[in-house]
């Protein structure tokens, strides 16, 4: 149990476009999503919390009308990255949480090429 | 506030040999803490964690963690790895009555040699 999946697993876009990243947790709702952004050889930045029906919650240095986050349920969130440049390409991993300890249990990733 | 510190962003063993990554963590209250494990270009991966009951979890794939309270540490172990587990692995940590969003180390890759 605690399947989570993310799609796409990688898209190529152009600068400019906007891209969606849907996130689902497959058998389990969940009360929590985590979107995260990971660069190569480092650690997971985490961008934003969502609950569902209620506003995104997101870090600092994240620009909220950049990464655009909507919780429509309790299993699926998207992440809409707009007007994508070649600086947002990295491999974004959402997550999503149902217990009272945070346990993450992780999508397997997005990664998107800006070119 | 809480904090996670991995030490060693390698660790390199042997096929067969103990496998030890270090993670200490720094939390007001008593914490949550994991272990996830990361393959290439794929998500996360929860191994194993630690809810305040045994100290010593038990996780997938022959893993296993301590919870000593008097080191604020939580490593991670294996008696004898595999080529298979060669992967980045990260410590994290929450805390009860908080917000339940996990800190993250920077991540300990393992390096397993034939």
């Amino acid at each position: 149990g605690a399947v989570v999946s993310q799609h796409p697993s990688w898209v190529i876009c152009k600068s400019g476009t906007s891209v969606k990243i849907e996130c689902r947790s497959l058998d389990f709702q969940a009360t929590t999503m985590f979107w995260y952004r990971q660069f190569p050889k480092q650690s997971l930045m985490l961008m934003a919390t969502s609950n569902e029906g209620s506003k995104a919650t997101y870090e600092q240095g994240v620009e909220k009308d950049k990464f655009l986050i909507n919780h429509a349920s309790l299993t699926l969130s998207t992440l809409t990255v707009t007007s994508a440049h070649p600086e947002d390409s990295s491999f974004y991993i959402c997550s999503a949480s149902r217990d009272r300890a945070g346990t993450q249990y992780f999508g397997p990733g997005t990664r998107l090429l800006v070119l | 506030a809480q904090s996670v510190t991995q030490l060693g962003s390698h660790v390199s063993v042997s096929e067969g040999a103990l496998v030890l990554l270090r993670c200490n963590y720094s939390s007001s209250v008593p914490p949550y803490l994991f272990w996830y494990v990361q393959y290439p270009n794929q998500g996360l991966q929860l191994l194993l964690k630690y809810t305040s009951a045994a100290t010593l979890v038990k996780g997938i794939n022959g893993f296993e963690a301590e919870f000593k309270k008097s080191e604020t540490s939580f490593h991670l172990t294996k008696p004898s790895a595999h080529m298979s587990d060669a992967a980045e692995y990260f410590c994290a940590v929450t805390a009860p009555g908080g917000s339940y969003i996990p800190t993250f180390g920077r991540g300990t890759s393992l390096i397993v040699h034939p």
